[in-house]
């Protein structure tokens, strides 16, 4: 496995549209987390998995943002009628607990969004 | 409220000299710090970490330092390489279950040939 990846890398959108990300995580990775990252600030926690569940939600996710893990594989980002706050880059990470919690996360290249 | 504070937007260093980048935190309950590099277009990629029982950890040319009651860690870095050049994010987590990271607005170091 190379690594975590994410499609699309980049989507262009307009205003009121629906998107949807996903995020492939190293495959023995139990915890997948996402973040968004705007222009000159560091990413934010906006959700995580665990296995299956989803286990905690920033306040950064409104109502027209959900997630998924089915499975415990991959995850889905999906952003309901966008607006041009949410342009972002949308970062997925993941890591294994089962080594002790304070292992490294690794990050995926990211999903660059533009709400037009 | 920014827990996590990288008040230096930009540094510039020549190369094969030292390059220190700060971080400050105001959230006592941190207990796990981490260093990660970005180049354009690549996510975040980890660097190095120090747990809160200590106060040094190296490896390779960079080396952590963490002081506790001043709330503060640095990164050191040495010799700087042009290679270094990249965006260099701090990042903070607690001990409550979610181990999210807290990061903080990052610092475009630059290494001068």
């Amino acid at each position: 496995d190379t690594g975590v990846s994410q499609d699309p890398r980049h989507k262009i959108t307009k205003r009121g549209q629906n998107v949807t990300f996903r995020c492939d995580p190293i495959s023995e990775h139990n915890r997948l987390y996402w973040y968004r990252q705007t222009l000159g600030q560091g990413p934010e926690f906006l959700t995580y998995f665990q296995n299956e569940a989803q286990l905690e939600k920033s306040r950064l996710l409104s109502d027209r943002f959900s997630a998924e893990r089915p499975k415990g594989s991959f995850s889905t980002l999906e952003i309901q009628r966008t607006e041009q706050g949410d342009s972002a880059m949308y970062l997925c990470a993941s890591t294994n607990s089962g080594r002790g919690p304070y292992n490294e996360q690794f990050f995926g290249p990211g999903t660059r969004l533009t709400v037009l | 409220d920014q827990q996590v504070k990288q008040n230096s937007p930009s540094l510039s260093v020549q190369e094969g000299r030292i390059s220190i980048l700060n971080c400050d935190y105001t959230n006592s309950m941190f207990d796990y710090f981490l260093w990660y590099k970005k180049y354009p277009a690549e996510g975040p990629t980890f660097l190095i970490s120090i747990s809160s029982i200590k106060d040094k950890n190296e490896d390779g040319r960079f080396t952590v330092f963490l002081n506790k009651s001043a709330k503060h860690l640095s990164l050191h870095i040495v010799p700087s390489q042009p290679g270094d050049s990249a965006v260099y994010f701090c990042a903070a987590s607690e001990d409550s279950g979610t181990y999210k990271y807290i990061f903080g607005t990052g610092t475009r170091l630059k290494v001068l040939a």
